[in-house]
Formats: structure tokens, sequence, C-alpha cells
């Protein structure tokens, strides 16, 4: 099955700073990229996702890019703010009936100090 | 438009009882998630059900585990016997037909196995 590894585990920044959060899957299979954005104790939120015929999205601060070659692929939050602060989630997803299932990596504590 | 609803929001079952999680999809999303979050882990899909239909349930352990969305009422997640290592959070998420990549979480339940 896929296999999605997630690095770093913590990033602590400060106020102002860009983060970067880098996942790697194993499964070629896998074509569409999501991340999640999930506050303590709240529900994981999308905030964006990429598919695997683009190499790169942009969302205001937020970008994500994709190697399919390498199977990587990383999001990129510029002019960090405090309300940043989250545990963000890269997932690997294949289709399946008609959907797609995420293979979630195991998140990435951000901390943006003010 | 409400959100993705479950219920209760805090179970708290003994070893060996039953615990059911309620999941009502957003309107108009006839597909339907369920994931289990560990302690500071990722999400783990379980499985993905239709109405009337269990799609795809590759992620659900194969005993004391069952899921069900039935043509009227919310979808089900059922956890019979329950043990100790059963105490986690579990998010549903909906999907619309349109754009089944789209998954919208629920606030989740956490389960306590005492």
């Amino acid at each position: 099955g896929e296999n999605v590894e997630q690095h770093p585990s913590t990033l602590s920044v400060q106020e102002g700073d860009s983060a970067v959060i880098k996942c790697t899957y194993s499964d070629s299979a896998s074509n569409y990229f999501p991340w999640y954005k999930q506050e303590l104790g709240k529900r994981p939120q999308l905030i964006i996702d990429i598919r695997s015929n683009v190499g790169e999205k942009k969302d205001q601060r937020i970008a994500v890019t994709l190697n399919k070659t390498a199977k990587h692929f990383s999001l990129h939050i510029t002019e960090t703010q405090p309300e940043d602060s989250a545990v963000y989630f890269c997932a690997a997803s294949r289709e399946s009936g008609g959907s797609y299932i995420p293979t979630f990596g195991r998140g990435t504590s951000l901390i943006v100090h003010p | 438009n409400a959100g993705v609803m479950q219920n209760p929001r805090h179970l708290v079952r003994r070893r060996g009882q039953e615990a059911r999680l309620r999941c009502s999809p957003m309107k108009g999303h006839s597909h339907v998630y369920w994931y289990r979050q560990l302690p500071e882990e990722g999400l783990k899909f379980m499985v993905y059900l239709q109405k009337e239909n269990i799609i795809d349930e590759s992620g659900m352990p194969k005993e004391r585990f069952s899921a069900e969305f039935p043509k009227e009422g919310p979808s089900i997640l059922r956890i019979q016997q329950v043990v100790r290592g059963d105490s986690a959070a579990y998010f549903c998420a909906s999907s619309p037909s349109g754009k089944t990549y789209e998954q919208y979480f629920g606030p989740g339940t956490r389960l306590t196995v005492t």
C-alpha cells in the first residue's frame, strides 16, 4: 500500500519567515495531493491541493509543488503569521470507486512565534 | 448550509461495551468517509461509503468494526467489544458527487475506553 513520509515533525519559525514542509510517497498510482491544517482540538481543513498533472499551485501565501518523478511534494507558507500555528498534514490519494482515498503523513506541528 | 455533523462529540465506554458513532454529511453530499486519529498521529482511512453501499473498506480492522450509510439517516460507525486501543478521535468526512476529491471533515468524536 501507499506510504507517506512527512518532514519535519516540528517546525518553529519567527513571524514573517517562510515555512516549508516536505512529503514523499511510494505509490505511483497516487494522483491527488491535498494538504490539511488542523488546529488543536479542531477538525482538519483542506487548505490547498494539487493534481499530478500540475507541477505547482499557489493561493496567496500558500504554495504547493509536486515532483511526480521523484514522488515528493512540498508545502510553502510565506510571511508566516501566528494564526498559521497548527498541525499540517499532507496526503497522497489514489482513486477508488469514483472518489479519492488519502494516505496521510504523520503531520508537522508548525509554531509561529510573534 | 450546515457542515458535517458528528455525535456524540465525546464518548466514554468501558472495555467490552459497544460504541456507536454517527455522522451526518453535508447537505447534498452522498459520499462518506471514516478516519481514525490516534494521539499525535496522522489520520488513517477506515472506510468509504455511498448510500447503502460500502465502496472501500480497506482500512477497516477485520473484527469488531463495521460501518453503514443507510438510505435514510446518518452514517454509523460501530465498534463492538471496545478495547483500550480503540481510544482515539474518529472523524468522518463527506464529499459531493461532482467533486469527490473535496472532503469536508466533521468535528470528530473522541472515544475514550476505560
